[in-house]
């Protein structure tokens, strides 16, 4: 069964304290791998998409990266406007999974002035 | 470019009443998704829709159902609503013409409570 795993399911940090976040996924093949960023009371917003290993996409503090079995959301030099839910969600291969997005739970992010 | 819209924002209904859910895609974009949200399963695939047809759809019972119109607009419908219907139910559209693996853009949801 496909999945995806998402830890830590919450993260504290200072401000300025850099960390990461990771994405375990299990899928039979991967048609992408795709970052949210939601705040509450809000629809997700894009950050990014992954199609293959190897693969880094960068936006301002926020980094991703790719490997064969999970994926990294490195966050540098936080600031407290970054806190919010970030969600990782993938596309299996197949016509089957066409628009399917499969999310893992999330991880909430506090960043403390 | 404006985005994804949805209406209404908040819909308060009793069990055993129906809803329907309106969702306006980004202009151009052909595929629309719909997800429901809930603190216990987070965010679950309800269908997807591309040129007026469902290509997709999750695991949901047969209470809940969609269609797309020509200009790309999509509704949902939930039948007998029961109290665990209570959610965020978020439309996703995309421009993918015939793939999947495109990002998708969401709309800022509609909160149904059911009472």
């Amino acid at each position: 069964e496909d999945q995806v795993t998402q830890s830590p399911e919450a993260l504290r940090l200072q401000e300025g304290e850099s960390s990461s976040l990771n994405c375990s996924y299990t899928v039979s093949g991967l048609r992408g791998l795709f970052w949210y960023r939601q705040d509450p009371g809000k629809g997700p917003e894009f950050l990014f998409t992954l199609y293959s290993a190897g693969e880094e996409k960068e936006k301002e503090r926020l980094k991703a990266t790719l490997t064969k079995k999970e994926s990294f959301l490195h966050i540098t030099a936080p600031k407290p406007e970054d806190s919010a839910t970030y969600l990782c969600a993938v596309i299996p291969n197949g016509s089957g999974n066409t628009g399917k997005l499969i999310f893992g739970q999330g991880t909430t992010l506090q960043v403390k002035p | 470019k404006a985005g994804v819209t949805q209406t209404p924002r908040y819909l308060i209904k009793t069990r055993g009443q129906q809803v329907t859910l309106s969702c306006s895609p980004i202009s151009g974009h052909r595929s629309v998704s719909w997800y429901q949200q809930t603190p216990g399963q987070g965010l679950q695939f309800l269908f997807e829709y591309f040129s007026e047809t469902q290509r997709n759809k999750g695991n949901f019972p047969g209470r809940f159902s969609g269609r797309q119109f020509s200009n790309s607009r999509s509704e949902m419908n939930v039948s007998t609503l029961e109290l665990g219907d209570s959610a965020l139910y978020l439309c996703a559209s995309s421009s993918t013409s015939g793939g999947a693996g495109d990002e998708q853009f969401f709309g800022p949801g509609t909160r149904l409570t059911v009472l």
